[in-house]
């Protein structure tokens, strides 16, 4: 079965800083990885996936990840944050092969950002 | 872009009602899905249904059940409601892919409160 760690619960940076949210998996083949940022009251909404190819994805609002199938990792990552950025982030991964599409969800990391 | 409508974004029930939890999607998605949303648990999925009538057990299942008669709908029933189903519920659609795992589009979710 596939699992999902997020190792980090909660992060605090001041805005302007660079972040790095961490994800790892567990899958005994080459994943779909998946990050989706909650912003209070909302649903979630998808940052970027990764399904085959470069493994440097590119998403909306200036998010990155990259996936590193050695360290079975995919981060995330922001080169300058914004105050508007603050929200729950979660990392997933689904299976490739499924007709079903589910996805397995990280425990998610709670981002605060400082003025 | 699909929306994902879900009808009651805040219920308040007492222990052993049957509660219905609704979910409307309007873009022809195949796949369906409920996940409930605990702090510090993330997203675990419920149930799932790849097709009008099909279901099928997620990770935590007891104490619910699932209903899908049309293909844009798919309900939630909480035969008897308990506190310990005190939660935020958030549905979802995918597209059929054969591939494997699609992008997941959510709803805002639905926060039910048991007392």
């Amino acid at each position: 079965a596939q699992s999902v760690t997020q190792p980090d619960i909660h992060i605090t940076v001041s805005e302007g800083a660079s972040l790095e949210l961490r994800c790892n998996y567990s899958y005994g083949a080459t994943p779909y990885l998946f990050w989706y940022v909650q912003s209070p009251g909302q649903g979630l909404q998808l940052l970027l996936k990764y399904f085959s190819g470069d493994t440097l994805v590119q998403g909306i609002k200036g998010f990155e990840a990259e996936f590193k199938r050695s360290q079975s990792s995919f981060n995330l990552r922001k080169p300058s944050v914004h105050w508007s950025d603050a929200a729950e982030y979660f990392c997933a991964v689904g299976a490739q092969g499924s007709s079903y599409g589910k996805l397995t969800f990280g425990q998610g990391t709670i981002l605060t950002v400082h003025p | 872009d699909v929306k994902v409508t879900q009808s009651s974004r805040y219920l308040v029930k007492r222990t052993g009602e049957k509660v219905f939890l609704e979910c409307v999607q309007d873009m022809d998605h195949e796949n369906m899905f409920w996940y409930r949303q605990d702090p510090g648990l993330g997203l675990r999925l419920i149930y799932f249904s790849y097709d009008v009538k099909m279901k099928e057990k997620g990770d935590i299942p007891e104490g619910y059940s699932v209903s899908r008669e049309k293909k844009e709908r798919f309900s939630l029933i909480l035969e008897s409601a308990s506190t310990n189903q005190t939660s935020m519920y958030l549905c979802a659609s995918s597209l059929y892919s054969y591939a494997g795992a699609n992008v997941l589009t959510f709803g805002a979710g639905s926060r039910l409160t048991v007392l």
